[in-house]
């Protein structure tokens, strides 16, 4: 079964700093990994996804993810954290379970931006 | 465009009682699934409707039970609700044809529930 780990529950940047939030993933076919975030009382926005055309994937709002099979990793980054990123973030892998396609969400990592 | 939208935002029940909650895809989208996001977790996958058949279901127990109509909406229920059941449930669509490993779901912005 493929799953995804997140290290840190919880991490903490000034604003201006570096956001660096950990995902490793565990699988036995080549992953389809997602990066999505959550901000307060709302649903999960899609960040970027990793489709194999390239290691390193940009999405939204600045984050970038870089596709690392030696460490089975994929790890986000911002250079420089804002205040409106502040939320809660998550790590995904694809599968597909018989018929249907189905995510796996890792437990997340709550991300603080201090000014 | 539309995007998910689910019904209510939040419901406060008593434990015992029947919930219903009700999510519209995005248009275009003829697949629903459920997930149910317990406070400090990520989301778990619940089951999966398309063309108005239950096509897969994750580790829950046959309490949760759903529905997907001919507009391809769907609805969750949930019967005999025990604190446990206290979570955000959200609904993400898909389109069958074109949903690859690498297509992303789009979510709703979810129910809060809240048993007491």
């Amino acid at each position: 079964a493929q799953s995804v780990t997140q290290l840190g529950s919880h991490v903490s940047v000034s604003e201006g700093a570096l956001v660096l939030l950990r995902c490793n993933y565990s699988s036995s076919v080549p992953p389809y990994l997602f990066w999505y975030v959550q901000y307060p009382n709302q649903g999960l926005q899609l960040l970027l996804k990793y489709t194999s055309a390239a290691t390193l994937v940009k999405g939204i709002n600045g984050f970038e993810a870089e596709f690392k099979k030696s460490e089975t990793s994929f790890h986000l980054t911002k250079p420089s954290a804002h205040m409106s990123d502040a939320a809660e973030y998550f790590c995904a892998v694809s599968a597909y379970s018989g018929s249907a396609r189905q995510l796996t969400f890792g437990s997340g990592t709550q991300l603080t931006v201090l000014p | 465009d539309a995007g998910v939208t689910q019904s209510p935002t939040h419901l406060i029940k008593t434990r015992g009682q029947q919930v219903t909650l009700r999510c519209s895809p995005k248009s275009g989208h003829d697949t629903v699934s459920w997930y149910q996001q317990a406070l400090g977790q990520g989301p778990q996958f619940i089951f999966q409707y398309y063309e108005e058949e239950e096509r897969q279901r994750g580790n829950f127990p046959d309490r949760f039970s759903g529905h997907q109509f001919p507009n391809y909406s769907s609805e969750l229920n949930v019967n005999a609700l025990l604190l446990g059941d206290s979570a955000l449930y959200l609904c993400a669509s898909s389109s069958r044809q074109t949903s690859s490993y690498n297509s992303p779901l789009h979510f709703g912005n979810g129910t809060r529930l809240t048993v007491t």
